[in-house]
């Protein structure tokens, strides 16, 4: 079945203690992004990667890290998380750029920063 | 900066009423537009899409309507049923670049 996954669902963690959540694809997709869903703002793109090795900031990138290192992976890393990053987080990955044709989107990761 | 704006917010329909979600974008380079439509705990899905060289896109009860010259598309919803019950997002991007997202509307169909 072609899918995202991704991991953990669920993630509370305190303040500062750094976190990784992993993101998997399993359609040989060249493009992949990450988004955070908040209450009245929609999704905004945190960070993309057009291929392995090449990513490149969206609109809300600070806090934030990723890496490509494989097709397939594109973890998200929050070196020193903050309450203010307590968010829904969804990894997607197209056959094309930038979404054309569809996003396949992970089932979401519901971080709590206390 | 949200350069795609939807409305309503929340809209509750009957069933078998007519769902009508609505967005404005500022940025005439935009020449993609995705419906996506997310279900509880789930991640979104892509429900319909249009581009900008036609008015209007029909797939089953969902019809995009696209007026380029006022920078507005909508998403209708025939018929609505309770299984429509979900979160919609419009979506628009140029040439394949990054896909900018509206707000959201939350869709409640009451049987």
């Amino acid at each position: 079945e072609a899918q995202v996954t991704q991991n953990p669902r669920y993630l509370i963690t305190v303040t500062g203690k750094k976190l990784t959540v992993t993101c998997s694809q399993n359609m040989n997709h060249e493009y992949m992004s990450w988004y955070r869903q908040d209450p009245g703002l929609g999704l905004r793109q945190i960070y993309y990667s057009m291929n392995v090795e090449v990513t490149d900031k969206g609109d809300v990138p600070e806090g934030y890290k990723v890496s490509r290192k494989e097709k397939r992976n594109f973890p998200l890393i929050l070196e020193s998380p903050s309450p203010n990053q307590t968010s829904l987080y969804f990894c997607a990955s197209s056959l094309l750029t930038g979404g054309l044709g569809g996003y396949t989107f992970g089932s979401g990761t519901r971080l709590t920063v206390v | 900066q949200q350069q795609v704006k939807q409305s309503p917010q929340s809209l509750i329909v009957q069933k078998g009423g007519i769902s009508i979600i609505n967005c404005a974008y500022e940025n005439t380079a935009f020449d993609y537009f995705p419906w996506y439509q997310q279900f509880p705990g789930k991640g979104p899905a892509l429900l319909i899409a249009i581009r900008p060289d036609v008015s209007e896109k029909k797939e089953g009860r969902f019809t995009i309507s696209f007026n380029k010259s006022a920078k507005q598309f909508s998403l209708h919803i025939m018929d609505s049923q309770p299984g429509d019950s979900a979160t919609y997002f419009c979506a628009a991007s140029a040439s394949g670049s990054r896909l900018t997202f509206g707000e959201g509307t939350q869709l409640t169909v009451n049987p």
